[in-house]
């Protein structure tokens, strides 16, 4: 297994565009977390799968967020209606549930709302 | 989850111990302690934890006072690879595995 991967690794898009990203967790891990992470912060938690079911989203996630994880395999992360807020680098991490907390990230996908 | 107090930055020189301090004086009894790493451009790396007694792993030791309000991430022999932002972390109960990040430390290792 080569780890966590995510596409794309860049994103620039117009504010207002809706962008989809996705990610795909090791095979054997049954959990899945997105978090966000601007400049010189650390990351923030965004929304957690076990299997296919979202069993927890952050305030942070606002209604033009949506995560699914159809199968309990790969995340798929929309946002709508971009914003310049928007704009972070959004990571997703997974784990099992063996293993409490110990997580496994990916490299990221990268964000800019022009 | 409980708050942790960590210096902005340190400094260390290569081949020498690091000792990197953490508060949390608000842990509760089932709260672990966690340590991540994010290396420039990289996603957060597990580093390791604990709950009460002292751990090694082949990356690193951590120190866990016997109060539980304070630990130490101690890197043996700090290389130019080690420097990062270093998390410390508590987090257990129901969180699900759940981190939540503060601000770090940022460890810069000079030659």
């Amino acid at each position: 297994d080569t780890g966590v991967s995510q596409d794309p690794r860049h994103k620039i898009t117009k504010r207002g565009q809706n962008v989809t990203f996705r990610c795909d967790p090791i095979s054997e891990h049954n959990r899945l977390y997105w978090y966000r992470q601007t400049l010189g912060q650390g990351p923030e938690f965004l929304t957690y799968f076990q299997n296919e079911a979202q069993l927890e989203k952050s305030r942070l996630l606002s209604d033009r967020f949506s995560a699914e994880r159809p199968k309990g395999s790969f995340s798929t992360l929309e946002i709508q209606r971009t914003e310049q807020g928007d704009s972070a680098m959004y990571l997703c991490a997974s784990g099992s549930s063996r293993e409490d907390y110990e997580q496994y990230f990916g490299p990221g996908t990268r964000l800019t709302v022009t | 989850d409980a708050k942790t107090t960590q210096p902005n930055s340190m400094e260390s020189n290569e081949e020498e111990p690091v000792h990197l301090p953490c508060n949390h004086s608000t842990i509760s009894g089932t709260d672990y302690i966690h340590w991540y790493r994010q290396l420039p451009s990289q996603g957060p790396e597990y580093v390791i934890h604990g709950l009460t007694s002292n751990v090694n792993n082949r990356m690193a030791s951590l120190a866990i006072a016997e109060d539980r309000k304070s630990s130490t991430l101690i890197l043996h022999r700090a290389t130019l690879r080690d420097a990062a932002v270093y998390y410390c972390i508590i987090a257990g109960g129901t969180s699900y595995g759940k981190l939540t990040f503060g601000q770090g430390t940022i460890l810069t290792v000079h030659p």
